[in-house]
Formats: structure tokens, C-alpha cells, sequence
């Protein structure tokens, strides 16, 4: 079946201008993330969604950063007025969610931002 | 510091040799997951080691989990030049909301 999908694969922008960024879960998978990775860094978490649950938004590193997710499925991060330290690849994973954390994660192929 | 720590950072082995990764973190865990990635992009799940389990297996893949020393080993027996990605320890720690990924390890298999 399909995995994660993600899109655009590569995004370059200009300092200043919003960007969305999309993510496909797999099917069935209730709980979905965000991950945001600097180059040769390790991943650092952005936002969890679970179900119909609130989302834990705790690692959105400033009020610019948004994300949601719509009917349980497809989730858009939103980070307006970019600035250049956003630069970094933003990866998106889901799971089944059963079993919370222990799940196994399913990672798209991210995407590439780039602030000019 | 991270929760879990990957040692050492870099490692350049030939083709057939063993490789050893390191993974230490600070609070009592769930159960600790091994992922590799090629090229930055997404990661893939290679394992899964619960707290009450010391050994597991899979392939060419062993892993250790010394809970008592909080650290975790990753050893790829006779590597291919294939293997050459970073490798990164994500640990689910008791209480905790997430999981929490090292800063990764990265692994160079020359032919």
C-alpha cells in the first residue's frame, strides 16, 4: 500500500513569505508528526497529532509555526513570515496510534525548505 | 542534553566488517526504536527493543538494551557498502509524550 506521502518535495522561498507544507498519512494511521531536521542533525519534534485528541503542539518553536489536520487525514504545517533558520528538511511520520509512543513510525521523504 | 545520544557520531568501516553504534539516554524508557536514514530524507524503522528484553535480532541486525547503564548497541554483522546511511536510536521514555531521536550516527561502508 502507499506510505507517507509528502509534497512539495522541495520548496525555496524568499525571507518573509508563508509556506505550506502537506503531508499524507497512511491509511488508518490515527496518530500523525511533525519533525524538523537541520542539516546533518538528529530530528527535533514539531507537533503530534492523535485521533480527535488536542494536538501536542510543545516543540512549535515560535508563534509563526502552525499545523492541522483535517479529518483525521491530511495535515498541513504553516509557517508564516520565514525566516532563514527555518531552513531545514520538515518530515512527516504517522502510526497506528494504538499503542501511543511504541508504535513503529512511518516517515515520508520529507521536504526540502529553503529560505533565501 | 538529548535524550538519547548516539556514539560515535561518524564511523567509516570497509565492506564485510562489523559495525557498532552506541545510544545512551538519561530517563527510564518503554522501549527503545532504531531507525535509519539514507540521504536526509525519511526515516525506516529497523527495530524495536522493550525494556524487559536485553537481546533482539533481525537479519544482519543485533541490538542490546543494559537498562542499568541506560545505553543500547546497534551492530550490522558483515556490512555492505548498501548499509552506508545515518542511524538514529529514538527512546520512548516512561511518562513521556513522544518519542525522543539521538542526534544520529553516521555510518560509511566502503567497498
Amino acid at each position: 500500500g502507499a506510505g507517507v506521502s509528502q509534497s512539495p518535495s522541495n520548496k525555496v522561498t524568499e525571507k518573509g513569505k508563508d509556506v505550506e507544507l502537506r503531508c499524507d498519512p497512511i491509511s488508518g494511521h490515527t496518530a500523525l508528526y511533525w519533525y524538523r531536521q537541520s542539516l546533518g542533525q538528529g530530528l527535533e519534534f514539531l507537533i503530534y497529532f492523535q485521533g480527535n485528541s488536542a494536538p501536542d503542539k510543545s516543540g512549535l518553536p515560535s508563534d509563526r509555526f502552525s499545523a492541522e489536520r483535517t479529518g483525521g487525514s491530511v495535515s498541513t504545517l504553516t509557517i508564516q513570515r520565514t525566516q532563514q533558520e527555518d531552513s531545514a528538511v520538515y518530515l512527516c511520520a504517522s502510526s497506528l496510534g494504538a499503542r501511543g509512543h511504541t508504535d513503529t513510525q512511518y516517515f515520508g521523504p520529507g521536504t526540502r525548505l529553503t529560505v533565501l | 542534553s538529548q535524550q538519547g545520544e548516539e556514539d560515535p557520531q561518524a564511523l567509516s568501516i570497509q565492506e564485510g566488517e562489523n559495525a557498532t553504534m552506541n545510544c545512551s539516554y538519561k530517563t527510564s524508557i518503554n522501549n527503545l526504536q532504531w531507525y535509519r536514514q539514507n540521504s536526509g530524507r525519511g526515516l525506516v524503522h529497523l527495530i524495536l527493543i522493550r525494556s524487559n528484553e536485553r537481546e533482539k535480532h533481525s537479519g544482519r541486525l543485533r541490538v542490546t538494551l543494559d537498562t542499568s547503564k541506560k545505553s543500547s548497541s546497534l551492530l550490522i554483522t558483515a556490512s555492505r557498502a548498501a548499509d552506508t546511511a545515518s542511524y538514529f536510536c529514538a527512546t520512548d521514555a516512561i511518562g513521556g509524550s513522544r518519542l525522543t531521536f539521538g542526534e544520529g550516527t553516521q555510518l560509511t561502508v566502503n567497498p
